[in-house]
């Protein structure tokens, strides 16, 4: 079966860091997203991790380790716009399509 | 990045009604789009995934003749939710992916009401 776990909510501090985490079970692996999800509005991607390490990109770095079948998102320096569900999805096998299986997501509060 | 759109952005119907929503990749010729749900604090399910010019694949549990799917071409998919019901309001939300394989664009979704 597919299952793929994140917290439910987070809070976090203006100018802290905070990490999201994702563990995931899934019949194949192809590649793992996460993206940011402001309410009533579409995903917009953050970043995408295939082999094991760290991705960074500005503000944000992703995790992942493929034989703990476990990511994180890193966000550093927060700012009250941080504020949104953030998703993790996972790619399976490259015959099923490229489909995501998406995580629940974790709804950051961001406070001043 | 590529664009993609959706329409209507909004929609309220009555019960019974059918509804049509677009989808469509603006600068980039999408091979296969991605047609998902999302309820209210929840995360986005899958629904089914369309390739141009062939049949498309539904999820388990999701009625392929409630929801029509048509790709007729490579930047236009539609989605057809028929006999709409109160169940079936929700967030719908589109996603098309290109020659490049690691990344899906969304749609801006459409949000259905159905009366």
């Amino acid at each position: 079966g597919q299952n793929i776990d994140q917290p439910t909510e987070m809070t976090a501090t203006e100018g802290a860091i905070v990490q999201i985490n994702c563990t995931y079970q899934t019949s194949g692996f192809n590649g793992l997203f996460w993206y940011q999800q402001h309410a009533g509005e579409a995903p917009t991607f953050l970043s995408y991790n295939v082999l094991d390490g760290l991705e960074e990109k500005g503000r944000f770095s992703s995790f992942l380790s493929r034989s703990k079948g476990y990511s994180y998102l890193l966000l550093k320096e927060l700012q009250m716009k941080d504020s949104a569900s953030y998703l993790c999805a996972v790619r399976g096998e490259y015959n099923q399509g490229g489909k995501l299986i998406f995580g629940q997501g974790t709804e950051l509060s961001v406070k001043p | 990045g590529a664009v993609v759109s959706q329409h209507p952005s909004r929609v309220i119907c009555k019960s019974g009604t059918s509804v049509k929503i677009e989808c469509r990749s603006l600068d980039f010729q999408a091979t296969t789009m991605f047609w998902y749900r999302q309820f209210p604090k929840q995360s986005l399910m899958l629904m089914a995934t369309s390739n141009e010019g062939s049949k498309a694949t539904y999820e388990q549990g999701v009625e392929k003749d409630k929801f029509l799917i048509n790709h007729a071409s490579l930047t236009l998919s539609t989605l057809t939710v028929t006999s709409a019901h109160p169940e079936d309001s929700s967030f719908y939300i589109c996603s098309a992916m290109g020659g490049d394989y690691n990344e899906q664009f969304f749609g801006p979704g459409t949000r259905l009401t159905v009366l």
